[in-house]
């Protein structure tokens, strides 16, 4: 069965920083990879996928995320943290045996100014 | 271009009542999927529809809980007996299949949060 793991429960970075926000996954076969996130009360925005291709991947809001096949991971990133970017971040991985999507417990980011 | 829409977005019920929630998709998507999620945890798989056939549902979704999506567009979810376990917020989530549909995007309305008493 697929699986992700959000290895930290919450990031802290400060305004102007690089962020990187963690994702490792388990899957049998290639994955299906994406990113969203979830401000306060709202449903989920999608940010990026990775389907095949490049490794690095970019998307909504200056959001990029790496590949890394050998390593399972798909890492979030941005060059510069903002504080907007405050927020709950899921990572989440494409069921194979269906069309579900199956996701991590979700990573808080806090960017302070 | 309008967003997945969900209503409502609050419901508050006693415990033993039923409750209907309501999913518009995405006009033109062909697939509507519905999530819940617990406080603390990402969004759990509950069913899926392509078109109106129900093509999959979850371990989780027990015989209290029904979804239809009979004309292939909007979708209900209905809660019989309600359990104060059922408190959480549902999401629906619309997507337009291609290919072998694993690369579509599933885009999530706001949900629907429910508080059983």
């Amino acid at each position: 069965a697929q699986s992700v793991a959000q290895p930290e429960d919450q990031v802290n970075v400060a305004e102007g920083n690089p962020l990187t926000v963690k994702c490792t996954y388990s899957v049998s076969g290639n994955p299906y990879l994406f990113w969203y996130v979830q401000y306060p009360n709202r449903g989920l925005q999608f940010l990026l996928k990775y389907i095949t291709g490049d490794n690095l991947v970019k998307g909504s809001y200056g959001f990029e995320a790496e590949f890394n096949k050998s390593q399972t991971s798909f890492h979030l990133k941005k060059p510069s943290a903002l504080v907007s970017d405050s927020a709950l971040y899921f990572c989440a991985v494409r069921d194979l045996g269906g069309n579900k999507l199956v996701f991590g417990a979700g990573t808080i980011l806090r960017v302070k100014s | 271009d309008t967003g997945v829409s969900q209503d409502p977005r609050h419901k508050i019920t006693k415990r033993g009542q039923n409750v209907t929630f309501r999913c518009d998709p995405i006009s033109e998507h062909n697939r509507l999927y519905w999530y819940r999620q617990t406080l603390g945890q990402g969004p759990e798989f509950l069913t899926y529809f392509q078109n109106e056939a129900q093509l999959e549902k979850s371990r989780l979704l027990s015989d209290r809980f029904s979804a239809e999506r009979p004309k292939g567009s909007f979708s209900t979810l209905e809660i019989q007996r309600t359990e104060q376990g059922d408190s959480a917020m549902y999401l629906c989530a619309s997507s337009l299949a291609s290919g072998t549909g694993k690369e579509d995007t599933q885009y999530f309305g706001p949900g629907t949060r429910l508080t059983v008493l």
